[in-house]
């Protein structure tokens, strides 16, 4: 099993500051197949960040992901509001297809 | 709208059996693999099970193996979790949700449920 370590557990930061969330995998993945959510208290999951480093239609350019191999990170730059929450990176590269424990985003 | 509504949670006890059902709207269902994922109370997400279009691919976390069974019915639309032998570490809040692309395995979810809630408990 792929075990995906985030870190850190928990970040504190202001609105406007830029956040750096880091997801390392206990071995390579492709990066075709890591991907990073957004959730909020009571919401589903929302997905922000597929194949590493590409994002949806209406996610915010503010969001970013790159990384290779075993380490992943998510950027957001200039921290909006809404921006506070938990994200969880996954990966689909092999069964089964865990996710990280999280980090919580908080306001500081 | 694309829209993944699931149902059939409750309250049961260890031992018993529940099926979840998922009814998918506003996109080509047949077409895309279909996954489950749940959240214990104040928990992380933990990946359950995968289906794909066709049936062809099955897949389940070891901690479900044996006890859960994912299935799909592409005329109704439906994604389904048959539950059994059910175990209080079960409890938690249960999400359907859609795979990204058009392929034989999953990639990335990008439509989930608004989860139904199963607790486990005598």
């Amino acid at each position: 099993e792929i075990v995906l370590t985030q870190s850190p557990g928990t970040l504190s930061l202001s609105p406007g500051e830029r956040a750096t969330l880091s997801c390392r995998a206990s071995q390579t993945i492709s990066s075709s197949y890591l991907v990073w959510y957004q959730q909020k208290p009571g919401q589903a999951p929302r997905l922000l960040i597929y194949g590493a480093s590409s994002r949806p239609t209406g996610i915010p350019d503010r969001f970013s992901g790159s990384g290779s191999g075993t380490d992943f990170t998510l950027t957001i730059g200039g921290l909006e509001p809404e921006d506070f929450a938990v994200y969880y990176c996954q990966q689909f590269d092999k069964s089964p297809y865990t996710f990280g424990q999280g980090t919580k985003l908080e306001i500081k | 709208e694309v829209q993944l509504v699931e149902s059939g949670g409750g309250l049961v006890k260890p031992g018993g059996s529940l099926r979840l059902s998922c009814a998918a709207s506003g996109f080509s269902f047949s077409s895309y693999s279909m996954n489950w994922v749940r959240q214990a109370p104040g928990k992380g997400l933990e990946w359950v099970s995968s289906i794909s279009s066709s049936r062809n691919y099955i897949y389940y976390a070891d901690s479900v193996k044996g006890r859960f069974t994912i299935s799909r019915d592409n005329a109704r639309n439906s994604l389904y979790l048959q539950m059994d032998s059910l175990r209080a570490e079960d409890s938690a809040v249960y999400y359907c949700a859609k795979d990204m692309f058009r392929g034989v395995k999953p990639d990335a979810f990008d439509i989930w449920g608004q989860g139904t809630t199963v607790t486990v408990s005598s």
